[in-house]
């Protein structure tokens, strides 16, 4: 079975200063890792994903195999990115369950100004 | 506009009263998929179809049905709506290869 956990259901920080946004997972399989933001009274938007490797707002992620971590990190904090943080995890392209995705339980990132 | 369609948007029903939400894209994904939010258990997966006629579980099928009789929609449906179905509700697509699905603007229902 597929778990994500991500341990913070809070986190604040102030303007300008790092944040990192944990998220940990339990596959057996190649894991395909996003993660969503959801701001306020918004639907979900997909933020990054692993294998892009891309940079979106400030934000960045690596995936650590041998950790089975996905973490989330911004340099510095902006107020605009206060909102709701989802890590998730589906099965590679071409695995018969590759339209199963799974969320972990969401961090509420406060930026203080 | 490339999107995903639920409707309706607001829904209050009485227990064991049949109701369907609908979902539609326009994106032509082959992948689509049904969702509740709930404060403190995050979204989980109800169902999710790989393409026309095709469906699977997810994580808490229980209570649901779905279908997916074209690739466009794919409609949740509550037979006998509990209480404990009052939720957030997110339909969402995405295409083989395309990474990431696109979600709708939410459906919440509450079922007294």
């Amino acid at each position: 079975a597929q778990r994500v956990t991500q341990p913070e259901k809070l986190l604040s920080v102030f303007k300008g200063a790092p944040v990192e946004l944990k998220c940990n997972y339990s596959y057996s399989g190649s894991p395909e890792l996003f993660w969503y933001v959801q701001y306020s009274r918004q639907r979900l938007q997909l933020l990054l994903r692993h294998i892009s490797r891309e940079s979106i707002k400030g934000f960045t992620a690596d995936l650590n195999k041998g950790e089975t971590s996905f973490h989330l990190k911004k340099p510095f904090a902006q107020e605009e990115d206060s909102a709701m943080y989802y890590c998730a995890l589906s099965e590679s392209a071409g695995g018969t369950s590759y339209g199963k995705l799974t969320f972990g339980q969401g961090t509420i990132l406060t930026v203080h100004p | 506009e490339a999107q995903v369609t639920q409707n309706p948007r607001y829904l209050i029903t009485v227990t064991g009263k049949k109701l369907t939400v609908t979902c539609s894209q326009n994106m032509n994904h082959e992948y689509m998929s049904w969702y509740r939010q709930d404060p403190g258990l995050g979204l989980r997966q109800i169902y999710y179809s790989m393409n026309v006629e095709v469906t699977d579980k997810g994580d808490v099928p229980e209570g649901y049905k779905v279908s997916r009789k074209e690739k466009r929609n794919f409609p949740l449906i509550l037979e006998s709506p509990s209480p404990n179905q009052t939720s957030l509700y997110f339909c969402a697509s995405t295409s083989w290869g395309h990474y990431g699905y696109t979600f709708g603007s939410g459906t919440r229902l509450t079922v007294v």
